[in-house]
């Protein structure tokens, strides 16, 4: 079984600064996926970011971007240039390949609070 | 994002009755997810549809009733529920797993409140 840790369960950043938030998962597959979802205060989870663990190069979505670090076993989120519409919790997601994407492990989120 | 849509927003019920929770994807995908969001809890996943057929079901009191009419609609009726279901529930949607990274996509979720 996969496991989805993520330490922090709060964060604050002010507006226009730059944050990372930490994600670390176990698993004993070599063909994965991980994501990061964001949720709002709306409640709708949205799909931030994707990578396959194939791919060494970390995948970008304009402001955010993620570290992964394969050996380590470490996925973390970075967002840049913060904005207030960016508070939300965050939540990070294991993918096994070819399983029911609805089967992904969620690690248990990271309330993050951009500040004006 | 409105590919997938879910309805009501918002539900309050008393133990007794019956409801359902309706979710509805635009995206063509064929797996089709409910799950249950509690405060100070992790995401449950509580049951799977792929192509209209219920493949998963996390041993979810039988309360809850799913229904999968065509890959496009999800159900959840609900009856008799506790206090304790109160909850947001998602509902969520995904492309065929086999053919790469499918992520599942959201919908907005649905309030329930049981008094």
């Amino acid at each position: 079984a996969q496991t989805v840790t993520q330490s922090q369960p709060e964060m604050s950043v002010q507006e226009a600064e730059t944050v990372t938030l930490s994600c670390t998962y176990d698993t004993s597959e070599s063909n994965y996926y991980l994501f990061w979802y964001k949720q709002p205060p709306s409640r709708q989870m949205i799909l931030v970011i994707r990578q396959e663990a194939y791919k060494q190069q970390n995948a970008t979505e304009n402001r955010f971007s993620v570290n992964f670090q394969k050996a380590a076993k470490s996925f973390s989120l970075k967002i840049s240039d913060s904005q207030l519409g960016d508070t939300a919790m965050y939540f990070c997601a294991f993918m096994k390949h070819g399983t029911n994407a609805g089967k992904s492990t969620f690690g248990d989120g990271t309330t993050l609070t951009v500040k004006p | 994002e409105t590919g997938v849509t879910q309805t009501p927003r918002h539900l309050v019920m008393g133990m007794t009755n019956k409801k359902s929770l309706k979710c509805e994807q635009h995206l063509g995908h064929n797996a089709m997810y409910w799950y249950k969001q509690s405060a100070k809890k992790p995401l449950e996943l509580m049951f799977v549809y792929n192509f209209k057929e219920q493949t998963e079901n996390n041993s979810v009191p039988s309360r809850f009733s799913p229904e999968c009419p065509n890959s496009s609609h999800l159900f959840l009726h609900l009856h008799t529920l506790q206090p304790e279901d109160s909850a947001l529930y998602l509902c969520a949607s995904s492309q065929d797993p086999r053919q790469g990274i499918n992520p599942p996509y959201f919908g907005e979720g649905s309030w329930l409140t049981v008094v």
